[in-house]
């Protein structure tokens, strides 16, 4: 196991356009967390998963975002319709327990033209 | 909104200095933690200190926490070109499970 994998590292679309992004978590993780980040601002939480229950999901998130994750295993993460606005950083997370740090992927970057 | 607020937003020194950055939160935690990023990087978890623990160390890391003012401070010592990143304080709060709420960061330059 060599960390947190996102798929994939770039990702340009047209507004409008519906985007899914990969993340496979650190095995032993029960813990997965979605967030974006902008430029110059820290890491907005998006989302959250126990195993495979989502547990919290962002109010911030409006309903052209969706995440799931199947078996408890890897997380996807859609986008419907596509906005400049979605422009950002998105980084997957896990964790083992409630005190242990996060792991994160090295993100993919979404650019919406 | 963000939950912590980093000071100062950019810090510049000089190779062998310290570098002390603190975080301010509003609300109650059961933990603090600090994670670096390197440009266009995902984050790397440094050091978690729980509410009930007032100071930690790791390496050339030293945490403090002081619940009463909610702040938290993060200290580098003999800082080294290599520390050059961007440092986040992050907070799990109490009703909020692992969640982390992170702050808006300190861009840390170590000039060699």
């Amino acid at each position: 196991d060599t960390g947190v994998s996102q798929d994939p590292r770039h990702k340009i679309t047209k507004r409008g356009q519906n985007v899914t992004f990969r993340c496979d978590p650190i095995s032993e993780h029960n813990r997965l967390y979605w967030y974006r980040q902008t430029l110059g601002q820290g890491p907005e939480f998006l989302t959250y998963f126990q195993n495979e229950a989502q547990l919290e999901k962002s109010r911030l998130l409006s309903d052209r975002f969706s995440a799931e994750r199947p078996k408890g295993s890897f997380s996807t993460l859609e986008i419907q319709r596509t906005e400049q606005g979605d422009s950002a950083m998105y980084l997957c997370a896990s964790s083992e327990g409630e005190y242990d740090g996060y792991t994160f992927g090295s993100g993919t970057r979404l650019t919406v033209v | 909104s963000q939950q912590g607020e980093e000071d100062p937003q950019a810090l510049s020194i000089q190779e062998g200095e310290n570098a002390t950055m603190n975080c301010s939160y509003k609300t109650s935690i059961n933990n603090l933690q600090w994670y670096r990023q390197n440009s266009g990087r995902g984050l790397v978890h440094l050091i978690l200190i729980r509410s009930n623990e007032r100071e930690k160390h790791s390496g050339r890391l030293r945490v403090t926490l002081d619940t009463s003012k909610k702040s938290s401070s993060l200290l580098i010592t003999a800082s080294r070109a290599a520390d050059t990143a961007s440092y986040f304080c992050a907070t799990g709060k109490e009703t909020s499970g692992s969640r982390l709420t992170f702050g808006e960061g300190t861009q840390l330059t170590v000039n060699p």
